[in-house]
């Protein structure tokens, strides 16, 4: 497709399961970003990676949360042993190349981590 | 530290008047601000950007913003609401000095009303 695809668009998990949320950017973006929104507020980066490099992964918010791009192109954000503060809308974005300065970012429809 | 504010939780306006959302923000380098939209059930949108040049950006769907310096704002604005803007509406901000994170307002929701 045309745009950023993410799935599942719906998670529902039980406290304690492991989750992997998977994002497909725009064929040829350089740059993937991960964010968490909760609910009424705006976006929280998570990670960013330029091709498979991971180069801040600073607001991920705990050792339970990794992300990997392992071929420069589809990444994975994986939970483990999920809490009810993981729930919100996980969002994945990308972009063309911040060295070229295309620098607006295209977001998938994001998905849904409702934590039980 | 970086943020970016929008003072308004919600704005209303009649189908036909002008729109301005407001945004401000603080970054300790240049600034490169964004618009996006997001409509019910739906990605987020880009709107438009500002990097440099002209303080006046024109983005889609008539929605053009003002990059103000002195006054650190970046507002929305359309000449002629439409019932099909209502959404909600996020401002963002990079500082390209420092890194590539985008700091993001809280949103404001826009409703329009025939």
């Amino acid at each position: 497709g045309a745009g950023v695809s993410q799935s599942p668009r719906y998670k529902v998990a039980k406290r304690g399961q492991d989750v992997a949320l998977r994002c497909d950017p725009i064929s040829g973006h350089v740059s993937l970003f991960w964010y968490q929104q909760a609910l009424g507020q705006g976006p929280e980066f998570l990670t960013y990676f330029q091709n498979e490099a991971q180069l801040d992964k600073s607001g991920l918010p705990s050792d339970r949360f990794f992300a990997e791009r392992p071929e420069g192109s589809v990444s994975t954000l994986k939970i483990q042993r999920t809490q009810q503060e993981d729930s919100a809308v996980y969002l994945c974005a990308s972009s063309l190349s911040e060295i070229r300065g295309q620098f607006e970012a295209f977001f998938g429809q994001g998905t849904r981590l409702t934590v039980v | 530290a970086q943020s970016v504010a929008q003072p308004e939780d919600q704005v209303n306006v009649a189908e036909g008047n002008p729109l301005t959302v407001k945004c401000t923000y603080s970054v300790s380098g240049n600034p490169y601000l964004f618009w996006y939209v997001q409509y019910p059930n739906r990605g987020l949108q880009f709107l438009l950007k500002y990097i440099t040049g002209d303080n006046l950006v024109k983005g889609s769907y008539g929605f053009e913003a003002e990059f103000n310096k002195s006054q650190t704002s970046f507002h929305l604005k359309k000449p002629s609401a439409l019932v099909s803007d209502s959404a909600l509406y996020f401002c963002a901000v990079r500082d390209m000095d420092s890194n590539y994170q985008l700091i993001w307002g809280a949103g404001t929701k826009l409703i329009i009303k025939p």
